[in-house]
C-alpha cells in the first residue's frame, strides 16, 4: 500500500522560514512531489524531486532522501499568503499519484 | 488559454438519484485524472486517463463510480445512486504526459457535490 505521513497543522510568524516534513511508505517510488492549496481552492504545483537532495524554487525549496523515505517543504520569507494546505505526493510509476493527508499551515504576523 | 475546467460548480441531489460531473482539461494534453476531497482531507486517487482508455481504475470507491472520457479531451464522471458519503469536491486535473509525480498536474476548481 501507498502512505503518505506529515503533520496536520503548523503555524509561523511571518517572515521566518518553516519545514513541512513528509514520511512516505509506497511500494515502488519514482519521485516526491508538492502541491499548494488555499482554501476553496483548487492544488497548484509546486516543486518536484526525483533525486536525493535540495531543489530550490525562489522561497520555497524541497527536499528528498531516498534512503530515510523522507522529504521536506522548506518556505521562507514566510508571507501571510502563504497560509494554505501543503500536500507532498508520490508516484509509484504507475500513473497515478498518491497525495498525504496535508499540512495546514498558518502565518500569523 | 483556458486552464482545467469543471461542471458544474456545485451540485446538490438527494440521496439515490444520479450524477454526472464534466471536465474539460487543458488542450493537447493526454492524461486526465479524478480525485475526491473530502472536507479537509487529502486528494484521494479515483481514476486516470491516458487518451480514451483508463488503464488505471483502482481508485473507484465502488460499482456506483464509472467514467468515460471521449476525444481525448472531455471526460465525464458518473456516480449511481448517490449517497450521502459521496458529498466531498470532486478534482479533475489533466498533465501534458504522463510522467506521474514528475509531469506537473493542473487542476480544475472542483465540482462541490452535496448529497442530502
Amino acid at each position: 500500500g501507498q502512505s503518505l505521513e506529515q503533520p496536520s497543522e503548523v503555524t509561523a510568524v511571518e517572515g521566518a522560514i518553516v519545514q513541512i516534513n513528509c514520511t512516505y511508505q509506497t511500494s515502488g517510488f519514482y519521485g516526491l512531489s508538492w502541491y499548494q492549496q488555499h482554501d476553496g481552492g483548487a492544488p497548484t504545483f509546486l516543486s518536484y524531486n526525483a533525486l536525493d537532495g535540495l531543489e530550490e524554487t525562489g522561497r520555497f525549496s524541497s527536499f528528498l532522501s531516498r534512503s530515510d523515505s523522507y522529504g521536506y517543504l522548506l518556505l521562507q520569507e514566510l508571507q501571510m499568503k502563504d497560509s494554505a494546505s501543503y500536500f507532498c505526493a508520490s508516484s509509484t510509476g504507475a500513473n497515478n499519484l498518491f497525495f498525504g493527508t496535508g499540512t495546514r499551515l498558518t502565518v500569523i504576523p | 488559454g483556458a486552464g482545467v475546467s469543471q461542471s458544474p460548480s456545485n451540485k446538490v441531489t438527494e440521496k439515490g438519484k444520479d450524477v454526472e460531473l464534466r471536465c474539460d482539461p487543458i488542450s493537447g494534453h493526454t492524461a486526465l485524472y479524478w480525485y475526491r476531497q473530502s472536507l479537509g482531507q487529502g486528494l484521494e486517487f479515483l481514476i486516470y486517463f491516458q487518451g480514451n482508455s483508463a488503464p488505471d481504475k483502482s481508485g473507484l470507491p465502488s460499482d456506483r463510480f464509472s467514467a468515460e472520457r471521449t476525444g481525448g479531451s472531455v471526460s465525464t464522471l458518473t456516480i449511481q445512486r448517490t449517497q450521502q458519503e459521496d458529498s466531498a469536491v470532486y478534482l479533475c486535473a489533466s498533465s501534458p504526459t504522463s510522467g506521474g509525480a514528475s509531469d506537473t498536474q493542473y487542476f480544475g476548481p472542483g465540482t462541490r457535490l452535496t448529497v442530502l
